[in-house]
């Protein structure tokens, strides 16, 4: 069962402009909420987080909205750039029943982004 | 780079192998992990290794078996594997195992190819 959804599995966006990449959740329990990026033939890189007491956090470039009513998170790339063309998941952490201090770390199936000059 | 080393970077065994996958970190982080990846989905976690002691473990085959002989290295040792594992497996450490305010450091991977 897909906890964490990204529904668009692709996207292309013009240079310059703002990238804008959606994800949704079911489990109201995740506590944070992260993004990573990845390039073809390397592991996923850690980009931008948010916990769920906040509803936005910036670093750079790169801005994600939280809207815990919605159980929906974006994330914003602006302005978007050839190099930021890769597979970006949305993953989202819970704690794990049953344990002390378990946490699971739920991923999204991953949305490509093409950036064009 | 990543500071999350895997080796080797391609692996190609027969179903009657033994062969292990090795992943090192030097930057302190007290979790370590093993993720499975298969193309077009989402990385599937498979232990964890929280301070040397595995502390999940995903109902992951017995074929697979983790190994952890110190603070920065981690092993996966492979037996008998069907050609249904093969895909791209990750190692991954955080500062310590806490969710997500102890984001991942993920390796480049293992792309296991079983024939």
């Amino acid at each position: 069962d897909q906890q964490v959804k990204q529904n668009s599995p692709s996207l292309s966006v013009q240079e310059g402009r703002i990238s804008i990449l959606n994800c949704d959740y079911t489990n109201s329990m995740f506590d944070y909420f992260l993004w990573y990026k990845k390039y073809p033939a390397e592991g996923p890189t850690f980009l931008i987080s948010i916990s769920s007491i906040k509803d936005k956090n910036e670093d750079g470039r790169f801005t994600v909205f939280l809207n815990k009513s919605a159980k929906h998170l974006s994330l914003h790339i602006v302005p978007s750039q050839p190099g930021d063309s890769a597979v970006y998941f949305c993953a989202a952490s819970a704690r794990v029943p049953q344990t002390n201090s378990g946490y699971a770390l739920n991923f999204g199936k991953g949305t490509s982004l093409l950036v064009t000059p | 780079d990543t500071e999350v080393t895997q080796t080797p970077k391609h692996l190609v065994m027969g179903m009657t192998n033994k062969k292990s996958l090795k992943c090192e970190q030097h930057m302190g982080h007290r979790a370590m992990y093993w993720y499975k990846q298969k193309a077009k989905k989402p990385p599937e976690l498979m232990f964890v290794y929280s301070y040397e002691k595995l502390s999940i473990n995903e109902s992951v085959p017995s074929r697979f078996s983790p190994e952890c002989p110190n603070s920065s290295l981690l092993n996966l040792h492979l037996h008998a594997l069907q050609p249904e594992d093969s895909a791209l497996y990750l190692c991954a450490s955080s500062q310590e195992y806490g969710g997500g305010n102890s984001p991942l450091h993920f390796g480049n991977g293992t792309r296991l190819t079983v024939t």
